[in-house]
């Protein structure tokens, strides 16, 4: 079975820009969370989404959304980029909602805010 | 609020000795405490998980134990390797979502 794979790997953008970022789960994996990941902060959950709803959301600003489509893909998208957004964006995708069952994790989206 | 708390962030270790690692939760309600090795470029991989109506379990050099009243949980490696060599995170369901702890970065020296 394939695993997570997130498009594209690296990006680099500069303040006030916007970036979708993508991620396909695993084959049968209805849940996509999507984590930030930055070293002084660690992993920050933004946003969950199952069967194209948002289930749960983190602390983030509005500039940070997200969907899901039918075939469980999902995207995210930050607005109006800031020099703090710069950070390793993780996907993580789940047969079920909610957090109780394990998650598998893509290789990330290294965002550069310049 | 709802947060896990890990320790210690830095972990060295000889070859051949074992790590521990410690993490406390906030929420009494969380019954699933994975935790994850994220290696240099990569994305975080699930390396064991405890549910609430378990003390222990194993899998082969890597053991988990989960205190429910004090609300802590550790991760023990055995027979360190090398290859061990990494940076570990624990989680916590809180609130319906997966909370990590700060991370510890574990370096095995050969």
């Amino acid at each position: 079975k394939a695993g997570v794979t997130q498009t594209p790997r690296y990006l680099i953008k500069t303040r006030g820009q916007q970036v979708t970022l993508s991620c396909s789960p695993i084959s049968g994996h209805r849940s996509v969370s999507w984590y930030q990941q930055t070293p002084g902060q660690g992993l920050q959950f933004l946003f969950e989404y199952f069967s194209e709803t948002q289930r749960n959301k983190g602390n983030f600003p509005g500039r940070f959304s997200g969907r899901q489509f039918s075939n469980s893909r999902s995207e995210m998208n930050v607005s109006t980029l800031e020099l703090g957004d710069s950070a390793l964006y993780l996907c993580a995708s789940s047969l079920e909602a909610g957090g109780f069952n394990e998650q598998f994790f893509g290789p990330g989206t290294r965002l550069t805010v310049l | 609020g709802e947060n896990v708390e890990q320790h210690p962030s830095t972990l060295s270790v000889q070859e051949g000795d074992s790590a521990v690692i410690k993490c406390t939760y906030s929420d009494s309600a969380s019954n699933y405490f994975p935790w994850y090795k994220q290696e240099l470029g990569k994305g975080p991989q699930l390396i064991i998980d405890i549910r609430s109506n378990v003390g222990e379990k194993k899998d082969q050099r890597i053991a988990v134990t989960l205190n429910k009243t004090a609300k802590h949980f550790s991760l023990h490696i055995t027979e360190t390797q090398p290859e061990d060599s990494a940076v570990y995170f624990c989680a916590a369901t809180l609130g319906n979502k997966l909370t990590f702890g700060g991370g510890t970065r574990v370096l095995v020296k050969p």
